[in-house]
């Protein structure tokens, strides 16, 4: 069965240091892959997705991912993280099923902390 | 400005007293979803909706019910709801599958005693 699997459900960084968020995924064939993020008492709002073409997708507020094939992975960074970014990021995939449709199914979610 | 709109935000209820969250969004998408979210599983995928009148399961639509009778509306229903049944629960809509982003409504905190 597809999955998506985040290493960490908590991550606690420092103001200024690099966030790195892991995701991988189980799949036979390549997914669309997205990162969310949920501020507190919010819904959910799009940081970034891949569909295709380049492997590497920026997104809003200076984070960006890479879609590793070979790795199964899609890793969510920011080179410097800002008290702003606390929140809970969740990494999705979306898979075509028969019927036609397409289903979005997360991971359990990562706990970003940043401590000044 | 566009959005998905639930209600209520936060609704505590008792086990067996039927209830429905309204959600509603005005960006004319075809594809509609509710999920619920729980600690350590994430969202997970109650029903969705791929246009009007056309509904269908998600992973955990056991006790659940949805209509979609207009295209911008796609309330959740639980006739007799259960304690297990608290949780916090999200509306979202897409214009379409695959690639398209969703875009997620505030969430409705659901508590039933």
């Amino acid at each position: 069965a597809q999955s998506v699997t985040q290493l960490g459900s908590h991550v606690s960084v420092s103001e200024g240091a690099l966030v790195l968020l892991r995701c991988n995924y189980s799949s036979s064939v390549p997914p669309y892959l997205f990162w969310y993020v949920q501020y507190p008492n919010q819904g959910l709002q799009l940081l970034l997705k891949y569909t295709t073409g380049a492997t590497l997708v920026k997104g809003i507020n200076g984070f960006e991912a890479e879609f590793k094939k070979s790795e199964t992975s899609f890793h969510l960074t920011k080179p410097s993280a800002h008290m702003s970014d606390a929140a809970e990021y969740f990494c999705a995939v979306s898979l075509m099923f028969s019927g036609g449709y397409n289903k979005l199914i997360f991971g359990a979610g990562t706990r970003l902390a940043v401590h000044p | 400005e566009a959005q998905v709109t639930q209600n209520p935000r936060y609704l505590i209820t008792v086990t067996g007293k039927k209830l429905t969250v309204t959600c509603s969004q005005n960006m004319n998408h075809e594809y509609m979803s509710w999920y619920r979210q729980d600690p350590g599983l994430g969202l997970r995928q109650i029903y969705y909706s791929m246009n009007v009148e056309v509904t269908d399961k998600g992973d955990v639509p056991e006790r659940y019910k949805v209509s979609r009778k207009e295209k911008r509306n796609f309330p959740l229903i639980l006739e007799s709801p259960s304690p297990n049944q608290t949780s916090l629960y999200f509306c979202a809509s897409s214009p379409y599958g695959g690639a398209s982003e969703q875009y997620f409504g505030p969430g409705t905190r659901l508590t039933v005693t």
